[in-house]
């Protein structure tokens, strides 16, 4: 069964300055696809950034990209430039296969200080 | 609809009556999938249709639990004898099948279940 792991339960990170949250999953796939969802406290979940497995390079969107390294499974999401907004719940997500469903980790609280 | 609808936004149930939860998915959407987030915060999937058609039910508990979605309706989950532990947010999500090659689910706000 796949897995996806957030061991960091919380993070903290200054306003302006970059922090990387962490994620690693398990799988036996070899094509997937990865997220990272931000959920704020309205609940809402909003889609960040994704990865699919087949592409080498690292996906950017604006101040949030991502280090996937394929072999060690390792898919880290790294915000520069952090923001009070930016003060959520992350969630690393993965999927295998044509509309399949989403498996979350745990999910990491970022707090952003002023 | 350009977004994924779900009503109503809280639903409140004493344990042992029934909640039905609806969903609408984004107009051209044929996949639809309902997750479960509990207070410590984990997802957990239930349930996944193709058009009217279950998908994936592998997440779904065996008692107490159904789901439909016909034609020209909403889709509905319905839970028969709420119990404390299916307090929690119901988020439904829905998915173009064009768009495959991404598998982005677009998320509806979410109805929070309470159960007293």
């Amino acid at each position: 069964a796949q897995t996806v792991t957030q061991s960091q339960p919380e993070m903290s990170v200054q306003e302006a300055e970059t922090v990387t949250l962490s994620c690693t999953y398990d799988t036996s796939e070899s094509d997937y696809y990865l997220f990272w969802y931000k959920q704020p406290p309205s609940r809402q979940m909003i889609l960040v950034i994704r990865q699919e497995a087949y592409k080498q390079q690292n996906a950017t969107e604006n101040r949030f990209s991502v280090n996937f390294q394929k072999a060690a499974k390792s898919f880290s999401l790294k915000i520069s430039d952090s923001q009070l907004g930016d003060a959520a719940m992350y969630f690393c997500a993965y999927l295998t296969g044509a509309n399949s469903k989403l498996t979350f980790g745990k999910g990491i609280t970022l707090s952003v200080r002023p | 609809g350009e977004e994924v609808a779900q009503t109503p936004k809280h639903l409140v149930r004493g344990e042992g009556q029934k909640a039905k939860l609806y969903c609408a998915p984004i107009k051209g959407h044929s996949y639809v999938f309902w997750y479960q987030q509990v207070l410590k915060n984990e997802f957990k999937f239930l349930i996944s249709f193709q058009n009217e058609n279950v998908f994936d039910e592998t997440g779904m508990p065996k008692e107490r639990f159904s789901a439909k979605c016909l034609p020209n309706s909403p889709c509905s989950l319905e839970i028969q004898a709420t119990k404390l532990e299916d307090s929690a947010v119901y988020f439904c999500a829905s998915s173009h099948p064009e768009l495959a090659l991404v598998n982005e689910q677009f998320f509806g706000p979410g109805t929070r279940l309470t159960v007293l």
